[in-house]
């Protein structure tokens, strides 16, 4: 069936670093992609969102980058801060998908000082 | 402005007791929908609605049941609760458009656990 996934569950990264968080999909359909973040105990809150006529998009310290030929999306996260650590969720909406939102499992992010 | 809200934040429940997980949005989106997160895990759709008396099965909808009578309010319901509906469950609402800006905003979840 069709699925959203993250390549790594858990990232570690030193507190000023760069992080990239990578997540496939499979459905070839999506044409609208949200990058949340879930901090413990929290709900998801929206980071950044790209539509598929879109290859890049960038927001503050955030950058999501779209290859609809491999079917990969990515989140740069600049100057990464201890407040960054959190839990990573790509989630896909397919065109005639009934609006619906699917996740992926995500992406543990610990950001080491 | 309250966007989304959840009631009751946790709540533990014995195996065949029922109860509804309240959610309710001032944001006029007609789009809501319920989620549950096991530990470890992600979200996983269980209802989904796209407006007023309109409503729709998603991945997991065993074991419940949803209503939407109103664009605020989207209720779960648990009729015959079991151990395999611990979860924590999040309600979400978004606009219906689908570009960028439409992202959902998310509840802060109901822990349920069932023994």
């Amino acid at each position: 069936g069709e699925s959203v996934g993250l390549h790594l569950p858990t990232l570690s990264v030193q507190e000023g670093d760069n992080s990239i968080i990578n997540c496939a999909y499979s459905n070839s359909a999506s044409d609208y992609f949200i990058w949340y973040k879930q901090e413990s105990g929290k709900g998801p809150q929206f980071i950044i969102d790209i539509r598929s006529n879109m290859d890049k998009r960038q927001g503050q310290r955030v950058t999501v980058l779209l290859n609809k030929t491999v079917k990969h999306l990515s989140l740069q996260i600049a100057a990464t801060q201890p407040g960054d650590s959190a839990v990573y969720f790509c989630a896909e909406n397919p065109t005639g998908g009934g609006n619906k939102l699917t996740f992926g499992t995500g992406t543990q992010l610990k950001v080491e000082l | 402005n309250a966007g989304v809200t959840q009631t009751p934040k946790f709540r533990i429940l014995k195996i065949g007791q029922s109860m509804t997980l309240q959610c309710a949005q001032d944001m006029n989106h007609n789009y809501m929908y319920w989620y549950r997160q096991d530990p470890g895990m992600g979200l996983k759709l269980i209802y989904y609605s796209v407006g007023a008396g309109i409503t729709d099965k998603g991945e997991v909808p065993n074991g419940y049941n949803v209503s939407r009578s109103t664009t605020e309010d989207f209720p779960l319901r648990l009729e015959l609760a079991a151990p395999s509906q611990t979860s924590v469950y999040f309600c979400a609402s978004r606009h219906p458009h689908r570009g960028t800006g439409t992202e959902a905003f998310f509840g802060q979840g109901t822990r349920l656990t069932v023994v």
